[in-house]
């Protein structure tokens, strides 16, 4: 049982360029989170899901998409990066307990 | 919107207490606490899903005033492991749009 599984654990992206942060869970939870976390302002909210096909903003959603075109997948999408989305971004899952991935960390040059 | 969390800071000799406090300016349907060590993931700790409910895990407890919009994380007989930073998450529905805030960083001494 793998629990919550982030792919990748670290990139190094050049202003302008894309990419996909892949969440994965296989505990059959309906809802799915992803946060970034900066020092001294603890985890916020981009985008959450509450089920297959379903998606909402957070508290910090621009620049980011998401989809969750599976129950057990979430994936978190930069379009054009930029060095203000520099972070550590977690995803969480949720059902009677909540787990979160080990975290990817992101620079943004 | 973050809930509030205070202290931000405490600093404890080991078999010592606290109190970590956690408020929201909306009403709140669940209050979630975890702990997060440098450089790890989150892990849970406990979930209060009820106004008034209490819940316990080893020494570390907490309340959920449902009414005040606010909850606490009481860690009683500090161990060295209960060092970390403590967040506390808040939902105004059942796990939707879970917010965390800004996190109470605990170092317990020797």
């Amino acid at each position: 049982n793998a629990g919550v599984t982030q792919t990748p654990k670290f990139r190094v992206l050049k202003t302008g360029q894309s990419m996909t942060l892949l969440c994965a869970q296989d505990m059959n939870h309906e809802y799915m989170y992803w946060y970034r976390q900066d020092p001294g302002m603890g985890l916020r909210l981009i985008h959450y899901s509450v089920g297959e096909g379903t998606t909402a903003k957070g508290e910090v959603p621009d620049g980011y998409n998401v989809s969750r075109l599976k129950k057990q997948n979430f994936l978190l999408g930069l379009e054009s990066a930029a060095p203000s989305q520099t972070s550590v971004y977690f995803c969480a899952s949720l059902g009677t307990e909540a787990f979160f991935g080990q975290g990817t960390r992101l620079t943004v040059v | 919107q973050q809930p509030v969390q205070s202290p931000q800071a405490v600093i404890l000799r080991e078999g010592e207490d606290a109190v970590i406090n956690c408020s929201s300016s909306k009403a709140l349907y669940s209050v979630h606490w975890y702990r997060q060590k440098h450089g790890e993931a989150p892990v849970f700790l406990m979930i209060l899903l009820k106004g008034g409910e209490q819940k316990g895990h080893d020494k570390i407890s907490a309340s959920f005033n449902e009414k005040k919009q606010q909850s606490s994380l009481y860690l009683t007989a500090s161990q060295l492991s209960y060092s970390g930073t403590y967040f506390c998450g808040t939902a105004p529905t059942f796990f939707q749009k879970l917010v965390f805030g800004t996190g109470t960083r605990l170092l317990v001494s020797p």
